[in-house]
């Protein structure tokens, strides 16, 4: 079965540090693979996607991700955080079956110490 | 130019009283979502529509229901809410198949409460 893992269910950063979101997929095909972020008491936001090609994927809001077929990864990164990055990020494994079935990780909640 | 609008943002229901959730989408896409998002988890697929196709999932219970009268219209309904039905509910949009490099669009989410 396909499946997403986060492993850090929480992590503290201080403004103008560096960021990287580990994420895990498990899926037999070539994934289709998403980050999004949600904000306290808000809906989903996508930040970037991966479906084919350049394995380095630019998103919104300064961040990015790279697939890494050999490490089943797709960790999201920023080199330099703002406070308004604190959030819940979510990274998905996407199954094409007729429509687009998103299979969400536990996600990883962000602080940021100003 | 909300693009995925769901109401209300916050539901108060009591234990057993059937509640509907609407979610609405002016964005004309096929395939419209519910999810269900339980504190501090990931959110959960309950079913999707394709066009009037509705897709249940698996593990989906049977308390929970749908419909989609038009294409910008889907409501979510809960028949008899029970103390652990409490949660976020979203509504999310996107094009078919035909269009697999696209994404997923979200609602702002609906706050069940249940007393």
């Amino acid at each position: 079965a396909q499946s997403v893992t986060q492993p850090d269910i929480h992590i503290t950063v201080s403004e103008g540090a560096s960021l990287e979101l580990r994420c895990n997929y498990s899926y037999g095909a070539t994934p289709y693979l998403f980050w999004y972020v949600q904000s306290p008491g808000q809906g989903l936001q996508l930040l970037l996607k991966y479906f084919s090609g350049d394995t380095l994927v630019q998103g919104i809001k300064g961040f990015e991700a790279e697939f890494k077929r050999s490490q089943s990864s797709f960790n999201l990164r920023k080199p330099s955080v703002h406070w308004s990055d604190a959030a819940e990020y979510f990274c998905a494994v996407g199954l094409i079956q007729g429509a687009q079935k998103l299979v969400f990780g536990q996600g990883t909640r962000l602080t940021i110490n100003p | 130019d909300a693009m995925v609008i769901q109401n209300p943002r916050y539901q108060v229901t009591q234990f057993g009283k059937p509640v509907t959730l609407s979610c609405s989408q002016t964005l004309n896409h096929n395939v419209m979502y519910w999810y269900q998002q339980k504190s501090s988890q990931a959110p959960k697929l309950l079913f999707h529509y394709y066009d009037k196709d509705f897709n249940n999932e698996a593990d989906t219970p049977d308390n929970f229901q749908s419909r989609r009268p038009n294409t910008s219209f889907c409501f979510l309904d809960i028949r008899s809410p029970g103390l652990g039905d409490a949660a976020m509910y979203l509504c999310a949009t996107s094009r078919p198949l035909t269009h697999n490099t696209d994404t997923q669009y979200f609602g702002p989410g609906t706050r069940l409460t249940v007393l």
